[in-house]
């Protein structure tokens, strides 16, 4: 089975760019997590989707960050425009349901904003 | 005071050695409890999730005190290969709100 595909694996951007990130999903999962990992830190979960519908973006710096996921499958998170503290790895992850089920994630897009 | 809170490491133990991990967390409310492992520079991978009644997997054991708020994770016999650092995760809202902790890194030596 394949597992969380994201692209770029690694960005290099200046500050005030704007960049995207993808991720497509394990085939049938309904949940889709966006998460930011700083160096050091546990990972930060930014927005949560139940098939195309947000159920969690409390933690989304929306004046600069936006995600969606139009047809309840792959995903795009952006940030426009970008902030040397926001360079960091952007992991996606995807489980079978709503339900606090084991997520599984996808290998990361490490960014670093110069 | 931060949502999820762990040992602050890092935890350099020798082969065979037993070493345990302990994480608190502030919502009283919070309902289901994990352990992930994160190896460097990889993502993060389902350790065992935590069960009321504490459960084992091999070598590992998980323990929840609901009315002290922690969890725990205990790991005998330590291998090299266990060497990672291991991410408590708690979920406060059913199905939504998964915070994780800071991590906790092992290493163990040969």
């Amino acid at each position: 089975e394949a597992g969380v595909a994201q692209s770029p694996r690694y960005k290099i951007i200046e500050k005030r760019q704007s960049v995207a990130f993808w991720c497509n999903p394990i085939s049938g999962h309904a949940t889709l997590y966006w998460y930011q990992q700083i160096l050091g830190q546990g990972p930060k979960l930014l927005i949560q989707f139940q098939n195309n519908g947000v159920v969690d973006d409390s933690q989304l710096p929306k004046d600069r960050f936006s995600a969606e996921r139009l047809k309840g499958v792959d995903s795009t998170l952006k940030i426009q425009p970008a902030k040397l503290e926001d360079s960091a790895v952007y992991l996606c992850a995807s489980s079978f349901s709503g339900l606090p089920n084991e997520q599984f994630f996808g290998p990361g897009t490490r960014l670093t904003v110069l | 005071r931060k949502e999820v809170e762990q040992d602050p490491g890092p935890f350099n133990v020798p082969e065979g050695a037993t070493v345990a991990f302990n994480c608190t967390y502030s919502n009283s409310a919070s309902q289901s409890f994990f352990w992930y492992r994160q190896d460097c520079r990889k993502e993060p991978k389902l350790l065992m999730s935590v069960y009321s009644s504490g459960n084992e997997d091999g070598r590992f054991t998980a323990q929840l005190n609901r009315a002290s708020q922690y969890i725990s994770l205990l790991i005998r016999d330590s291998k090299l290969s266990d060497s990672a650092t291991y991410l408590c995760v708690v979920n406060e809202n059913y199905g939504q709100n998964f915070v994780f902790g800071p991590g906790t890194r092992l290493s163990v030596l040969p």
